[in-house]
This record gives C-alpha cells, structure tokens and sequence, in this order.
C-alpha cells in the first residue's frame, strides 16, 4: 500500500551541482506532478505529465527538466541547482485531471 | 494564471469548537473544480474535501463541509466539533474543468491551531 514514493527525502546541494528526484507510485494513475512548496507561497506546479509520453511545463518550470520513464515514474532533474531552487518537493498523481491527487511524502532540498 | 486568495494566514481553535477558513478565487470560468487539502506537521498532503462548480450543493466530509459561493467566488471550509488532530496547514486550491487542464493552482496556506 505504497502510494506514492519519492527519493531521496533530504538533499543538500552545492551550487551547480545537479540531482534527480525520483517518483513512482503504484496506483496505475495516468496522470504525474512536481510541486514545489515555499513559505508563504503555497504549492506551484513545476511540470506535469498528464499521460505515459507526454510532458508539459506548469507555473515554474525553469531550471528543472522531467522524465515520464514509465506509467509508474516520474523524475525531476536539477541541471544546474541555484540557492533559489532551495524548497520542498513534492511529487503527485492522479487518475486524471481534476480528480485527487495523491502526494508523496516531499523532499527537502537546499542548495548552499 | 488563475489566482487562490486565502486571507488568513493562521487560525485558533478551542477543541469541540468549531472554526471556518476563508478562501477566495479569481476566474472568468464556469467549469471548474475547487479543493481544500490538509498538511498536517508530517508533511504529507491529503485531500479533506473536493467541489465541482455546476454542483449547487456545497460537499461535506464528516466534520468538514464547505460553502461554495459562486457569484461571490468564496469557497470557505468549517470544520465541525474541532479535533487535537485537525491541527495543521489547509491548502485551498482552484483547477479549471474540461480536459487537458492538469494545473492546480494553491492559495498561500492558513495554519490552524487546536487548544486541548
């Protein structure tokens, strides 16, 4: 009864150093998020997949790029991270759109 | 960018009491869906209620239920008989109907305390 797992659930980066947070979730669920989640500011959509092969970019999609690896993974990457990109992730999924979504559990990342 | 107002960023509330958490938004649509969503101190984001716009009836989860005031675009959520366990941060959050329209778009957030 996993749900949805993210990887890792703390990061500490330099930067310009790069990482990818990993999702997977286990409910045959069509449609895959990345949230980021800063004070005072609530949750922002980075990128959403709202099908197996396809990709589109949310509210702040620069300086992240995403991967659909499959109906079950959905991965953020971080090519070059800024102190900027210091936040919570989140990742989510949802049968289809509009529908509830599912959170993972978050990743604390900062970026020194 | 449609935008989610939640105006108060903390609220108390005795246990058994009962407390309503405000929340406003800005579209020029008729088709959508609001949601508030619960974040208690593990982090983890769950779901306490879900509306669909062309419902005149407001939802209700148990002790949680919502009046949803479409002319006024005012979606306020009450929760009911107040818990040690309703402690937490609640997310109202606003997402257009129709299809291929995945964005969710979260207000700020209020912080509710729960005095024993």
């Amino acid at each position: 009864n996993a749900g949805v797992t993210q990887t890792p659930k703390f990061q500490v980066l330099k930067t310009g150093q790069s990482m990818t947070l990993q999702c997977a979730q286990d409910m045959n669920h069509n449609s895959m998020y990345w949230y980021r989640q800063d004070p005072g500011m609530g949750l922002r959509l980075i990128y959403y997949s709202a099908s197996e092969g396809t990709t589109d970019k949310g509210e702040v999609p620069n300086g992240y790029n995403v991967s659909r690896l499959n109906k079950r993974e959905f991965s953020l990457r971080l090519e070059s991270a800024a102190p900027s990109q210091t936040s919570v992730y989140f990742c989510a999924s949802s049968r289809q759109e509009n529908e509830k979504l599912f959170f993972g559990s978050g990743t604390q990342l900062s970026v020194l | 960018a449609q935008t989610v107002t939640q105006s108060q960023p903390e609220m108390s509330v005795q246990e058994a009491e009962t407390v309503t958490l405000s929340c406003t938004y800005d579209t020029s649509e008729s088709d959508y869906y609001l949601f508030w969503y619960k974040q208690p101190p593990s982090r983890q984001m769950i779901l306490v209620i879900r509306q669909e716009a062309y419902k005149q009836q407001n939802a209700t989860e148990n002790r949680f239920s919502v009046n949803f005031q479409k002319a006024a675009k005012s979606f306020s959520l009450k929760i009911s008989d107040s818990q040690l366990g309703d402690a937490a941060m609640y997310f109202c959050a606003y997402s257009l109907g129709g299809s291929n329209d995945y964005k969710l778009s979260f207000g700020a957030g209020t912080t509710v305390t729960v005095r024993a």
